[in-house]
């Protein structure tokens, strides 16, 4: 049972325009989201974050949105450079156990054509 | 400043051998987390320490093991090792629990043949 789900395997979007990575989740009990970009032959790296109490959270050219009712969260990367090009996941985690643990999705990889 | 680093990077074992993939952290986090990834799926979580002493099963901890002797080191042994253990291995930290993201090593590649 997939509780993180990102359905699009890939991606590709011109140099300059808008990328947007989607992920749709079915625990309502998911409080806190994460998105990170990987690199071939390295761990994936941290990019942005945001709680279940917001909607939407920036850092530079890179934007999440959480619609909560529709159990979705988008990142949008504007404007799309080469160097963005990487397997991105989505991660959303929960108290269970008494622990937060994260589940990751299964990633979409971004090609930014130049 | 390192961050986490896992060795090694690459290793072949045969069916039934063991081996222990290590992971070091410098930044002196409690959090440290072990995770496999199989070609086309998320990261699956195997085990997790929230400190020193303290360890416990994420989703797939069956044929690991792994032990918390210091707060820098976390180590996962696998055991008669099984063709279903390719993957790649990613061990990570975090400061907090959730709020900060986790810092990844680069991974082990591991091939069961």
């Amino acid at each position: 049972d997939q509780q993180v789900k990102q359905n699009s395997p890939s991606l590709s979007v011109q140099e300059g325009r808008i990328s947007i990575l989607n992920c749709d989740y079915t625990n309502s009990m998911f409080d806190y989201f994460l998105w990170y970009k990987k690199y071939p032959a390295e761990g994936p790296t941290f990019l942005i974050s945001i709680s279940s109490i917001k909607d939407k959270n920036e850092d530079g050219r890179f934007t999440v949105f959480l619609n909560k009712s529709a159990k979705h969260l988008s990142l949008h990367i504007v404007p799309s450079q080469p160097g963005d090009s990487a397997v991105y996941f989505c991660a959303a985690s929960a108290l269970t156990s008494g622990t937060y643990k994260y589940i990751f999705g299964t990633g979409t990889r971004l090609k930014v054509l130049a | 400043n390192a961050g986490v680093t896992q060795t090694p990077k690459f290793r072949i074992l045969k069916i039934g051998q063991s081996m222990t993939l290590q992971c070091t952290q410098d930044m002196n986090h409690n959090y440290m987390y072990w995770y496999r990834q199989d070609p086309g799926m998320g990261l699956k979580l195997i085990y997790y320490s929230v400190g020193a002493g303290i360890t416990d099963k994420g989703e797939v901890p069956n044929g690991y093991n792994v032990s918390r002797s210091t707060t820098e080191d976390f180590p996962l042994r696998l055991e008669l090792a099984a063709p279903s253990q390719t993957s790649v291995y990613f061990c990570a930290s975090s400061l907090r629990e959730r709020v900060h993201g986790y810092t990844f090593g680069s991974g082990t590649r591991l091939t069961v043949v």
